[in-house]
């Protein structure tokens, strides 16, 4: 099956600052990205939809500010939390779909700000 | 827009019980049905999905899911558990698009030995 790899795969940052994590689909061109965060013992939220070379999408509630999404290539899709806080901690996955409509998850990022 | 309930949070079961895992999802639309499995600190895989035909599908690893539309329903299944399948189950719907997948809030599924 396609693999979708994410980068890092844990993260411990300071509150106020900046995390990047990349979202790769290796073996097949993805069409749209999707940008989920899944809370301690609760299901997966969606965040957001990003296509490739066009402003993500955001679900109600998730501040676009907050969250900034890049789909620079048909392989590669980045969130940024910018000034994070302890409440972002959470486990955040992405998961891009092919071009045959078939989804593919990545093994999410553990982020943690103290 | 499309919801899903798993009304079980945890099932216990001893091996080689069968066990199901229940969901059921509401829309006003055509949509696909589907089942991940996570394990601990990692992501989803793909344990089956209902695209249409068969109403009965099934995954390489002794997992069933049957579609039932007039319940609104796509119950998980699998006649003998083994201690590897302790995860948690999530069932997910999704448009005929696939535009958006839409997760239940999961099912810790515990086979005790």
């Amino acid at each position: 099956g396609a693999v979708v790899s994410q980068h890092p795969s844990w993260v411990i940052c300071k509150s106020g600052t900046s995390v990047k994590i990349e979202c790769r689909s290796l073996d097949f061109q993805a069409t749209t990205m999707f940008w989920y965060r899944q809370f301690p013992k609760q299901s997966l939220m969606l965040m957001a939809t990003s296509n490739e070379g066009s402003k993500a999408t955001y679900e109600q509630g998730v501040e676009k500010d907050k969250f900034l999404i890049n789909h620079a290539s048909l392989t590669l899709s980045t969130l940024t939390v910018t000034s994070a806080h302890p409440e972002d901690s959470s486990f955040y996955i992405c998961s891009a779909r092919t071009f045959y409509n078939e989804q593919f998850f990545g093994p999410g990022t553990r982020l943690t700000v103290l | 827009a499309q919801s899903v309930t798993q009304l079980d949070s945890q099932v216990p079961v001893f091996e080689e019980a069968p066990v199901e895992l229940r969901c059921n999802y509401s829309s006003s639309v055509s949509v696909y049905l589907f089942w991940y499995v996570q394990y601990p600190n990692q992501g989803l895989q793909l344990l089956l999905k209902y695209l249409s035909g068969s109403t009965l599908v099934e995954s390489i690893n002794g997992f069933e899911a049957e579609f039932n539309k007039s319940q609104t329903s796509f119950h998980l299944r699998k006649p003998s558990v083994h201690i590897s399948d302790t995860a948690e189950y999530f069932c997910a719907v999704s448009g005929v698009n696939f535009n958006k997948f839409y997760f239940g809030s999961g099912t810790k599924l515990n086979v005790k030995p």
